[in-house]
């Protein structure tokens, strides 16, 4: 079946580090997500990106489609940016049904 | 402006009982989805509808149903509650065409 490989699966880091965190996929995706589950639970959609390259503030994504993966960056770290990190992927047959990688738990530690 | 909610938000099951889980989203979005989180694993898609009155499988679907009978609202049913089943549901929704993902705050649900 279909698989989505998150790495790494744990990261500590010191507040004002960089990071990344990668998502492999095994097949083409045409829709491709990352989501932030902060310590509360709660599930933000970072981005939308099914190729290409999006920023928003210290975060950054980029998919390359044709390779099968993409990358979520964090920059200058804060204690706010940690939980667990979730890339999604939309496959040909099964647009908008996302399957979900294992995650990357982030603790950022000041 | 509410997105996305979910109810109840926390609940306790004897084996065998039955509920119902509740999602309202207030953005007139046609896809909507019933995910569980296991500790340590992603999210896993139960079922999922794209339209009102229209439903359909995803990854584990058994022991769970559903039903979209307002575009705003998808209802997720136990029927026999069995300890597996303990885990955490959240439901989603998503404009048709885009895919960007919305998600409720979760519910927690304990079977005993």
């Amino acid at each position: 079946g279909i698989q989505v490989e998150q790495s790494p699966p744990d990261l500590i880091l010191q507040e004002g580090a960089n990071s990344t965190l990668r998502c492999n996929f095994s097949d083409s995706v045409n829709n491709l997500q990352w989501f932030h589950q902060n310590p509360w639970g709660q599930l933000i959609n970072l981005f939308y990106i099914p190729s290409g390259t999006k920023q928003n503030g210290r975060l950054s994504a980029t998919t390359v489609a044709t390779e099968r993966y993409s990358l979520l960056y964090i920059s200058s770290s804060q204690t706010t940016d940690s939980g667990v990190y979730f890339c999604a992927g939309g496959f040909s047959g099964g647009y908008n049904k996302l399957i979900f990688g294992a995650g990357t738990r982030l603790a950022v530690h000041p | 402006n509410a997105g996305v909610t979910q109810t109840p938000k926390f609940r306790v099951l004897k084996t065998g009982q039955s509920m119902t889980l509740l999602c309202a989203q207030d953005m007139n979005h046609e896809y909507m989805y019933w995910y569980r989180q296991d500790p340590g694993m992603g999210l896993r898609l139960i079922h999922y509808s794209v339209g009102e009155g229209t439903t359909a499988k995803g990854e584990v679907p058994d022991g769970y149903n559903v039903s979209r009978l307002k575009k705003q609202n998808f209802l997720l049913g136990l029927e026999s509650a069995a300890p597996s089943q303990t885990s955490v549901y959240f439901c989603a929704s998503s404009f048709m065409g885009t895919g960007e993902l919305f998600f409720g705050e979760g519910s927690r649900l304990t079977v005993l």
